[in-house]
């Protein structure tokens, strides 16, 4: 059973256009976080969410936890092909962090 | 922030030999250290927890004879996969909780290639 379900599981578009990626679960979680990996590289935390209805804003990059506290959003605006890379989400179960399936993205030029 | 390295970044080795991944926290120490794989196109999968001074705990479905975790001291963990097979080949990432909360410092990941 996947705690966390992330969609979509891969996208591709063209730069300059809007996106949004979302994580969503059952369970309410004291707090999630969102990550970024490159290939060959581990995971680098981009931003952790703490209070239902939060939105914290990274330059282009927007995150949203949702109210219950059960799913959060990112949303990049204008995305650019830096931003290229795999998108996780991430909440603490038990005691280790659990991860959500991912999302590929593909910016091209 | 915190720094997390794993050594080393690659390594491939011939079926049936042992391979030891290395873990360090560099500025902060870390009772508890933890252990991932990734195949290709996946994401992280939690595989065990390593505790210093105790066991560590393996997650369903994970062989603790096949991988080996030593938690030698409070800045260093050890995964060694023994009698490695091409099914083992896939990429080991390492984290370490450091100042509280849920804040995780990820090692930058090895490669491991199993002929």
């Amino acid at each position: 059973t996947q705690l966390l379900e992330q969609s979509p599981q891969f996208l591709s578009i063209q730069e300059g256009e809007n996106l949004t990626v979302y994580c969503n679960s059952s369970s309410v979680f004291s707090s999630l976080q969102w990550y970024r990996q490159e290939p060959g590289e581990g995971p680098v935390l981009l931003v952790t969410v703490v209070t239902g209805g939060e939105v914290k804003k990274l330059k282009r990059l927007t995150f949203q936890f949702g109210d219950a506290r059960k799913d959060s959003s990112l949303h990049i605006t204008a995305a650019q092909p830096g931003d290229t890379g795999l998108y996780l989400c991430a909440a603490t179960w038990g005691y280790a962090l659990n991860f959500g399936k991912g999302t590929s993205l593909l910016v091209t030029p | 922030g915190a720094v997390v390295s794993q050594h080393p970044s690659w390594v491939i080795c011939k079926s049936g030999t042992s391979v030891k991944i290395e873990c360090r926290s560099l500025d902060f120490q870390a009772t508890t250290m933890f252990w991932y794989r990734q195949f290709p196109k996946q994401s992280l999968m939690l595989m065990a927890t390593s505790n210093e001074g105790s066991k560590a705990t393996y997650e369903q479905g994970v062989e603790k004879d096949k991988f080996l975790i030593n938690h030698a001291s409070l800045t260093l963990s050890t995964l060694t996969v023994t009698s490695a097979h091409p099914e083992d080949s896939s990429f080991y990432i390492c984290s370490a909780p450091s100042g509280g909360g849920d804040t995780q410092y990820f090692g930058p990941g090895t490669r491991l290639t199993v002929l």
